[in-house]
């Protein structure tokens, strides 16, 4: 099982909602990973997780909230998101030199 | 500051030519590059990756090649078919297991024309 699976694939919240999006590998990966995507931009990213620890932090608001309660497991909390928080949100995985991305949860902030 | 750029934001191709990608960077210790695609509603994709010790790589009808003097490397598919039509990244990262924290470049848009 080659797949990073991120659930919802679309999510619309309001600017006083509370969130999260969901991200879970099988192939016993120990390093996870956040990105935003913009429309027509590259990924830029977020977070990373190294054995289940967070390891660097990109200077992301804290209205993005990482954790990872297991190895398999890789969640994003959200909470009043502005409008320009909208985008593709991407969670990938790495072991050795091959990381594994994710299709991505697009976020509509309204 | 450490950038990855690419020179070109579109390429159009026939299907059957090849294709050829250029990117550059601007970190002289830049170790390792990975080229990943993606497609329209999906996450990028792995195709290949180069090491600085090396100038070139081929895989399956894609070839990267790397030139440290300039801080330039290249994507070429051969034999371009419409399943190649995606958005082409380069990217900077770690040779180790954090090689999933990539640096990425501004993407290509490639279409291949039937």
């Amino acid at each position: 099982d080659t797949e990073v699976t991120q659930t919802p694939k679309h999510l619309v919240m309001g600017m006083t909602n509370k969130k999260s999006l969901k991200c879970e590998q099988h192939m016993g990966h120990r390093a996870m990973y956040w990105y935003k995507q913009k429309a027509k931009k590259p990924p830029e990213l977020m977070f990373v997780y190294s054995y289940e620890k967070l390891s660097i932090n990109e200077s992301v608001p804290s209205r993005f909230s990482p954790e990872c309660p297991n190895s398999s497991l890789l969640n994003l909390h959200l909470h009043a998101l502005q409008p320009e928080d909208s985008a593709l949100y991407l969670c990938a995985s790495s072991q050795n030199t091959e990381a594994f991305f994710g299709q991505g949860t697009r976020l509509t902030v309204v | 500051g450490e950038s990855v750029g690419l020179h070109l934001p579109t390429l159009s191709v026939q299907e059957g030519d090849n294709s050829i990608i250029n990117c550059a960077y601007s970190n002289s210790a830049s170790d390792y590059f990975i080229w990943y695609k993606q497609e329209s509603g999906k996450g990028p994709q792995f195709i290949i990756d180069i090491r600085s010790n090396m100038d070139k790589r081929q895989g399956q009808r894609v070839t990267v090649l790397l030139n440290k003097t300039v801080k330039h490397l290249s994507l070429q598919i051969a034999a371009t078919q419409p399943g190649d039509s995606a958005v082409y990244f380069c990217a900077e990262s770690p040779f180790n297991t954090n090689a999933g924290k990539s640096t990425f470049g501004d993407g290509t848009t490639l279409t291949v024309k039937p």
